[in-house]
């Protein structure tokens, strides 16, 4: 069965610094894009950022460009968000998000298996 | 950047009635790189559609999606009580893909 499971999240100070990570079971790893995806309690989706298979190709929303970095270690099937300078308004469900087509690049992302999330909260 | 507008913002309906969400673009999208979601309370989104048209693996016969250039629809042939829950569409294929802001389909 394939699975994404979240973890990382938590309560941080403003301008701290967390680290997301993301294990992927059941499907090859090495060969789709994956995404981050967050949702602040209540609201909408935004896609935060992206990373093609063999992190050639990472894409950032401008909301966290700079601030937060994405990465991959496929031998380890996980995939990670570290989330510097951290502002309240970062305050989120997080979701680890796998694109359904192999070999995509960051811009065709649309998702067939999403994690359960993880919240973060930013607040003093 | 585009921008897509759900509407309704909330649909009241009865189940085994018919359910018609519409996505609208800021401008024509010049693909049918749109995707339709389903997200329950406490729970991640569900893919249902792909392609504008194309249903995702597992997904009843009685969702299905329409539309080009700038106006989508996704509409639910007859609401089951499974149905209730929130709906986000979104653009993919472009660097300036997003979600719209979601219609919540509540039982009336």
């Amino acid at each position: 069965e394939e699975q994404l499971v979240e973890s990382g999240g938590g309560l941080v100070k403003p301008g701290r610094s967390l680290r997301l990570s993301c294990a992927a079971s059941g499907f090859r790893f090495d060969d789709y894009a994956m995404h981050w995806v967050r949702q602040p309690p209540g609201k909408g989706l935004e896609w935060v950022s992206g990373i093609n298979w063999n992190s050639g190709d990472i894409g950032y929303a401008d909301s966290v460009k700079g601030r937060f970095i994405i990465s991959r270690d496929n031998a380890k099937n996980s995939l990670y968000l570290q989330m510097n300078s951290l502002r309240p308004e970062d305050t989120a469900f997080y979701y680890c998000a796998k694109v359904p087509v192999e070999m995509a690049t960051v811009i065709f992302r649309y998702f067939d298996l999403w994690g359960r999330g993880t919240l973060v909260t930013v607040s003093s | 950047e585009i921008v897509l507008t759900q509407s309704p913002g909330t649909l009241s309906l009865s189940p085994g009635e018919r359910a018609t969400l519409s996505c609208r673009a800021s401008q024509s999208l010049g693909t049918n790189y749109l995707a339709w979601y389903q997200q329950k309370p406490g729970q991640a989104p569900r893919l249902l559609i792909s392609g504008a048209f194309s249903r995702a693996t597992g997904i009843p016969a009685r969702f299905s999606g329409s539309g080009s250039g700038a106006d989508f629809t996704l509409t639910i042939s007859r609401l089951e009580p499974g149905d209730f829950a929130v709906y986000y569409c979104q653009l993919y294929g472009t660097s300036r893909g997003t979600f719209g802001q979601g219609t919540k389909v509540e039982i009336k």
